[in-house]
């Protein structure tokens, strides 16, 4: 079955470069989408149409795809944005999740 | 704005059928727009999307949950559910209710609005 695999887990110092990336075999022919998921709160998109961002997110979040690897970069990391990152994708009719990376901002 | 919230059924037993509502306020379950999904995530687990239910009321599932999954849209309610049936233990999770915008069928949006959750524990 297709899978999407993300990192388990990401360091990163404040003020630094945060990329989390997300493998796929078919990534290429469908577009990704990221959330951040916070203990105690709901899941939130900040990235679609893998680069996509939505209203309210701020622009140091940032995606992009090459072929088999989709990519969330976070540039000048906050402590705020330690949280849990899922890619996710919609193909042949059904919804997959990786299997999330904790961001660590230390 | 558009705003989901989730039934809180509380303790399942092993075997019980889990039936769950999605209410929508601010927005309108028939919206051609818009389909209607639920995601859920077991304790110190990922995410896992369990199906998508469509305002003319066709379904998607997981390939896994499909035999034992359900969801459908009560549009005089303004609402969708899902029903879980023969429970068991590693069914104990927070459940989610999330809108997704529809561009068609190759072409589903992200989960863009999402209810608060509600923790299902399955539990003899």
């Amino acid at each position: 079955s297709y899978e999407l695999i993300q990192p388990p887990s990401v360091s990163v110092s404040p003020g630094q470069t945060a990329t989390i990336t997300c493998s796929g075999d078919q990534l290429g022919d469908t577009s990704v989408s990221w959330y951040q998921h916070k203990p105690g709160q709901s899941p939130a998109v900040v990235i679609y149409r893998d680069r996509r961002r939505p209203s309210g997110i701020p622009e140091r979040f940032s995606g992009s795809k090459s072929v088999g690897t989709a990519t969330l970069t976070i540039s000048g990391t906050q402590a705020m944005d330690e949280a849990y990152y899922y890619c996710q994708v919609w193909d042949s009719y059904i919804v997959i999740f990786g299997g999330g990376t904790e961001l660590t901002v230390l | 704005q558009l705003q989901l919230q989730e039934s809180s059924p509380g303790l399942m037993k092993p075997a019980e059928t889990l039936s769950l509502t999605c209410s929508v306020s601010g927005g309108n379950v028939r919206s051609s727009d818009y389909c209607w999904g639920w995601i859920r995530q077991p304790p110190g687990k990922g995410l896992e999307w369990i199906g998508y239910v469509f305002w003319s009321g066709s379904t998607f599932y997981k390939p896994s949950l499909r035999s034992r999954v359900t969801m459908s849209v009560d549009t005089a309610k303004n609402q969708f559910s899902l029903r879980l049936w023969s429970l068991t233990a590693a069914d104990t999770a927070t459940y989610f209710c999330a809108r997704s915008p529809f561009y068609g069928w190759q072409n589903v949006g992200p989960f863009d609005i999402w209810g608060q959750g509600t923790m299902v524990p399955v539990s003899s």
